[in-house]
C-alpha cells in the first residue's frame, strides 16, 4: 500500500519568508514523488518530481524539494514566498511497483500575506 | 493544464439523471485517469485507462462508467446510482512518470 501525509491543512507566511510545506510518504517500493499545485477552480499543475538521483529537486516558479530517505519526507520549500505563491498544494507518490496509481494527501492551504 | 480539455466547466444534474463529462488530449498519452476532489480529501480515484478499449476501477467507481473507444478521448459518465456526485471532477493522463491534469468540472445538483 502507499499512501501521503501533509501534516498541516494550512501555512501562512509573510512575503519574502520561506516557505516549507511538509510530506510523508510510505510505499512498498521505491518512491516516485511529485508536488502540484492548484489555484481556486483550475486543475493541478506540475511543479516538481524526484524520480531518482539528486535528492534536492529544483523545479517550477523557484520552487525545490528534498528527498529524504530515512525520514520518508519531501518538503517543497521555497526560499522566498510571493502573494501569488497562495494556492493549494498536494503531494503525491507513487511506487515502482504500481505503474499506474498516484496517491494524494490531502492538501496545505497556502497564505502568503503582503 | 497543457493539451488536456474538460468540458463543461460547470455541469447541473437533475435528480435520477445521468450526465457525462468530456476529457481529450492531443498529447499522445497512452494512459488516462479520472479523479473525484472533494473539500479536504485531496483526490481519489475513479476509473483509470492504459490502453484504447481497456479500462480498471479506482477506488471510488461506485455510480460512475466510462469508454476508452479512442487514445486521445476518455469520458465519464455520472449514474444515477451515484447519490452523492457533488464535487470537482479531474481528468488526468500519464507522459513518462508524471500525470498532467485537465482544468475541471464542477458538478453541481439541481
Amino acid at each position: 500500500a502507499q499512501s501521503v501525509a501533509q501534516p498541516e491543512d494550512q501555512v501562512n507566511v509573510a512575503e519574502g519568508n520561506p516557505l516549507t510545506v511538509k510530506c510523508t510518504y510510505s510505499v512498498s517500493g521505491n518512491p516516485y514523488l511529485f508536488w502540484y499545485v492548484q489555484y481556486p477552480n483550475r486543475g493541478l499543475q506540475f511543479l516538481l518530481k524526484y524520480i531518482t538521483g539528486d535528492n534536492l529537486v529544483k523545479g517550477s516558479y523557484g520552487f525545490e524539494a528534498e528527498f529524504n530517505k530515512s525520514q520518508t519526507s519531501f518538503h517543497l520549500k521555497k526560499p522566498s514566498a510571493l502573494v501569488s505563491d497562495s494556492a493549494l498544494y498536494f503531494c503525491a507518490v507513487r511506487d515502482t511497483f504500481n505503474d499506474y496509481k498516484l496517491s494524494f494527501g490531502a492538501g496545505t492551504t497556502v497564505t502568503v500575506r503582503a | 493544464d497543457g493539451g488536456i480539455t474538460q468540458s463543461p466547466k460547470y455541469l447541473f444534474r437533475k435528480e435520477g439523471q445521468n450526465v457525462t463529462l468530456s476529457c481529450e488530449q492531443n498529447l499522445n498519452h497512452d494512459a488516462m485517469y479520472w479523479y473525484r476532489q472533494d473539500p479536504g480529501q485531496g483526490l481519489r480515484l475513479i476509473y483509470y485507462s492504459q490502453i484504447v478499449n481497456d479500462f480498471q476501477k479506482g477506488d471510488i467507481a461506485e455510480g460512475y462508467s466510462v469508454s476508452r473507444e479512442k487514445k486521445e478521448s476518455f469520458p465519464l459518465t455520472v449514474t444515477s446510482a451515484q447519490k452523492n456526485p457533488t464535487a470537482f471532477y479531474l481528468c488526468a493522463s500519464t507522459g513518462g512518470e508524471t500525470q498532467y491534469f485537465g482544468p475541471g468540472t464542477r458538478l453541481l445538483v439541481l
